[in-house]
């Protein structure tokens, strides 16, 4: 079956420091990979999706940039935190060309202190 | 693009009673209509989901209503339990828009026992 990860699961980082988070999906091949922030209030934002390796698209303009090293990998990336990155970051998946459902993972906790 | 208003933000039932969220969608192409249940501090795990070749969809104690014309869905949850308590969030996706979601801002719904 498949899983996803994320790490870390809670992070608290002062301003201006860099950022790294990590997702990896088990199980399948060639998902779509998603990034989403969740600000207090429940909304999910799109930052960034993925359908292949190096293929990046963003969504909003923003502090944050997302990579694609591998086929199963995503990862979501700051050279300089802001005080309003802070939130609740998710990473999702889906099958692929013509799969609709979506899967999220546990989600990591961001404080920028 | 893709608008999906969620409504209420906020319900509270007894144990044992009925809940049901409403959410209406803009672009009449969106075809798949999620729903997930997003427990404090985990990710959103996905519960139901519902095609536009369907009109109506059960597993359990939950259903999914869809009507086309009027281009809405409502997720229906009965005999309601405390382990209900949640944030839900539907969702429309559609071929044009690369299958990726659009979020309703999602309901709290809060179970007294």
């Amino acid at each position: 079956s498949q899983t996803i990860h994320q790490w870390p699961a809670t992070l608290v980082q002062p301003v201006g420091s860099p950022l790294s988070l990590e997702c990896t999906v088990e199980g399948t091949s060639n998902p779509n990979l998603y990034w989403y922030r969740q600000a207090a209030g429940r909304g999910l934002q799109l930052l960034f999706y993925s359908v292949g390796i190096g293929q990046i698209s963003s969504e909003v303009p923003q502090n944050l940039s997302a990579s694609r090293p591998q086929d199963r990998q995503f990862i979501l990336s700051s050279k300089k935190l802001l005080l309003s990155d802070s939130g609740f970051y998710l990473c999702a998946w889906t099958p692929g060309q013509g799969f609709f459902e979506q899967f999220f993972g546990p989600g990591t906790r961001l404080t920028v202190l | 693009g893709e608008n999906v208003e969620q409504h209420p933000s906020t319900l509270s039932v007894q144990e044992g009673d009925s809940a049901v969220i409403k959410c209406t969608y803009s672009d009449s192409a969106s075809n798949y209509f999620p729903w997930y249940k997003q427990e404090l501090g985990k990710g959103p795990q996905l519960i139901i989901d519902i095609r536009s070749n369907v009109g109506e969809k059960k597993d359990q104690r939950i259903a999914v209503t869809l009507n086309k014309t009027a281009k809405h869905f409502s997720l229906h949850i009965t005999e309601t339990q405390p382990e209900d308590s949640a944030v839900y969030f539907c969702a429309a996706s559609s071929p044009g828009g690369s299958y990726i979601p659009t979020f309703g801002r999602g309901t709290s719904l809060i179970v007294h026992p």
